[in-house]
């Protein structure tokens, strides 16, 4: 079964950082790319960036960059969204989701179940 | 950025109507870089139509996606009771990737 498997719930505080995990299995982790999103209550889906797990090559989403990092271990099939400096706004519901070549591009077609990841003081 | 904008906002049908969602782009989506997903309650979202109108695998064929450039319509054609949801557009032709603010289909 094909599933991308994120870690659990944060809480942290304004200025501090965050790293969410996602755990590829049931497929071949570096054939693959892994994008990361998140939803705000009340907001649309937000593209954070892009990973290509065979190279780590990244692509960012302008909002974020500077304060967020994507990378991967091949070793453990896992990637990993790091966030610093949070902000109260970036209270979200993080996911990774993989991105599938068709002949209409990469889409996203398998998606972790979310972290919800509260910023708080 | 290209902005998505969908329309309506909520949508309050019976099972067994037909819904007819709409995605209008900011500007034109070339080679229909298109993609229409929903979301459930308490989910993750799942893929139903990519490249503005091919089926993912597993989706229903009442799913259906239709349109090109800067006008892009999911029709379902028959409400199941499973189909209400949040449906959400999502362009992936040009960095950054974006989203439409999202259909909700609602029981009337």
């Amino acid at each position: 079964q094909i599933q991308l498997l994120q870690s659990g719930a944060e809480l942290r505080k304004p200025g501090a950082s965050v790293k969410v995990s996602c755990k590829g299995s049931g497929y071949t982790f570096t054939r693959y790319g892994i994008s990361w999103l998140r939803l705000a209550p009340g907001q649309r889906p937000e593209w954070i960036g892009w990973i290509g797990t065979y190279n780590g090559q990244t692509n960012y989403a302008q909002n974020l960059q500077g304060r967020v990092s994507l990378t991967t271990d091949t070793s453990t099939n896992t990637a990993y969204m790091e966030v610093r400096s949070l902000r109260s706004n970036d209270t979200a519901i993080y996911y990774c989701a993989r991105g599938m070549s068709t002949i209409f591009g990469v889409v996203l077609d398998v998606w972790g179940q979310g972290t919800l990841v509260t910023v708080s003081s | 950025e290209i902005v998505l904008t969908q329309s309506p906002g909520t949508l309050s049908l019976s099972p067994g109507e037909r819904a007819t969602l709409s995605c209008r782009a900011s500007q034109s989506i070339s080679r229909n870089y298109l993609a229409w997903y929903q979301q459930k309650p308490g989910q993750a979202p799942r893929l139903l139509i990519y490249g503005a109108s091919s089926r993912a695998t597993g989706v229903p064929d009442r799913f259906s996606g239709s349109g090109s450039g800067t006008d892009i319509t999911l029709t379902i054609s028959r409400l199941e009771p499973e189909d209400f949801a949040v449906y959400y557009c999502q362009q992936y032709v040009s960095s950054p990737w974006t989203f439409g603010q999202g259909t909700k289909v609602e029981f009337k």
